[in-house]
This record gives structure tokens, sequence and C-alpha cells, in this order.
């Protein structure tokens, strides 16, 4: 079993949908979580970051359920700057990322 | 630039020869993480060091990959005898110690491409 699994993708869909993406990670003893955000042939950069209470970032809202050992991401009102590859991280002592889920955000 | 710098940006390489990158982290950063990418595919640990000691090796880094930090500032990583499945990204990202929470920071990464 992979250490994170995240939703295969690809998600096309509208200006102004509302997207979720799922991710699930092996090792309970995973300290820390966070969203990456890929463009293409670029570097991840840090979205933001997940805690056990939830936390919303204007139209984006991360989750974490650390009995289902499970992250969600959810992104509102979807815009055409949103179309990127969404990596989900867990940190145990580094960080370990998903495959990442594409997501195109169409007009 | 107080980013994470990378060097270079991408080379190209005949199989067999050695390469080597370089990565100069955020000053005040005394953690320093070493990735590889592929397409499709989400970065991969190799190793990190916190100043100069190395203190984790994935699997991944096979005897023909090393990496230094020799005075715990700027990196190396080294790849000798290179073979045409060590083609992707290279990425090297920095931290402090206590910014868990708060993720790392990457660099632009070197592409390499063994032919």
């Amino acid at each position: 079993r992979k250490e994170v699994e995240q939703d295969p993708g690809p998600f096309n869909v509208p200006e102004g949908a509302t997207v979720a993406f799922n991710c699930t990670y092996s090792n309970s003893a995973s300290q820390s979580f966070f969203w990456y955000r890929q463009d293409c042939r670029k570097e991840p950069k840090l979205l933001m970051s997940v805690y056990s209470s939830g936390n919303e970032d204007g139209r984006f809202t991360a989750q974490l359920n650390r009995a289902s050992q499970y992250i969600s991401l959810l992104i509102r009102d979807s815009k055409l700057s949103d179309s990127a590859t969404y990596l989900c991280v867990v940190n145990m002592m580094d960080m370990r990322f998903g495959a990442g889920t594409r997501l195109t955000v169409k007009p | 630039d107080t980013g994470v710098s990378q060097d270079p940006r991408h080379k190209i390489t005949k199989r067999g020869q050695n390469v080597t990158f370089r990565c100069d982290p955020i000053s005040e950063h005394n953690r320093l993480y070493w990735y590889r990418q592929t397409l499709g595919q989400g970065p991969e640990f190799l190793t990190y060091f916190q100043n100069e000691a190395q203190l984790e090796k994935s699997r991944l880094l096979s005897d023909r990959f090393s990496a230094e930090r020799p005075k715990g500032s700027f990196s190396t990583l080294e790849i000798q005898r290179t073979e045409q499945g060590d083609s992707a990204m290279y990425l090297c990202a920095s931290s402090l110690p206590g910014e868990r929470s708060n993720g790392y920071t990457f660099g632009s990464g070197t592409r390499l491409t063994v032919v």
C-alpha cells in the first residue's frame, strides 16, 4: 500500500463549480498534513496546511480525519487559474507526497 | 533572491556519465531535502540533512547516488554512471525544524535527461 493515496483524476470542471479531492494515508504516526499545488513543469508550492479542526482559506477548505486517516480539499467557485495538479502531503520525519490529482477548470 | 536555488535548471547527459547538481537553500533554513519527480507522479523522497548531517536516506538512493552538505549550507547531489531511468526532475527543498506545520520551500528543480 502506498503511503499517501489520492483520487486518480483528472477532474475537468466548468468555472464556478465546486470540486473535492480526497486523500488517505497509511501511517497513523503522521504528524502534519498539507496540500500543495503544482503547475505544469514548475515546483510544488504550499497551498495550505490541514488541521484537525478543519481550516478555510478563501475558496479553499481543508479537512483532516485522523481516525480514518483521511484528508480532503474542497475548492468552491472554481477559477480558470485553479487549473493545476494538487498534491496531498503527509509529514512524519519528512514530507511524503501523493501522486497528485490534476484539475482543469474550463470556461 | 531569498528562495531556494538549484543549478543547473536542465541537464542532458549520455548514459554512463556522472552528473552533479547543486542546491542553495534559504539561508536561515538548516534542513535540506532532495526529492525526485517523474511525469505523472508526486515527488519521491531521496534524502535530507539537518545542518551537515545526513539524517535519512531513502532506499531509492542507490549506491550510484550520493549527497553532501559539507558546511551545512549548500548541498550537492551526484549521480554516477547515469542510466535512462534516472531521467527525472530533481527537486531540493529547505525548512526550519520547527516549521513542520508550515511546509517546505522548493527550488525550481533540475531536469535531468539521460540519452
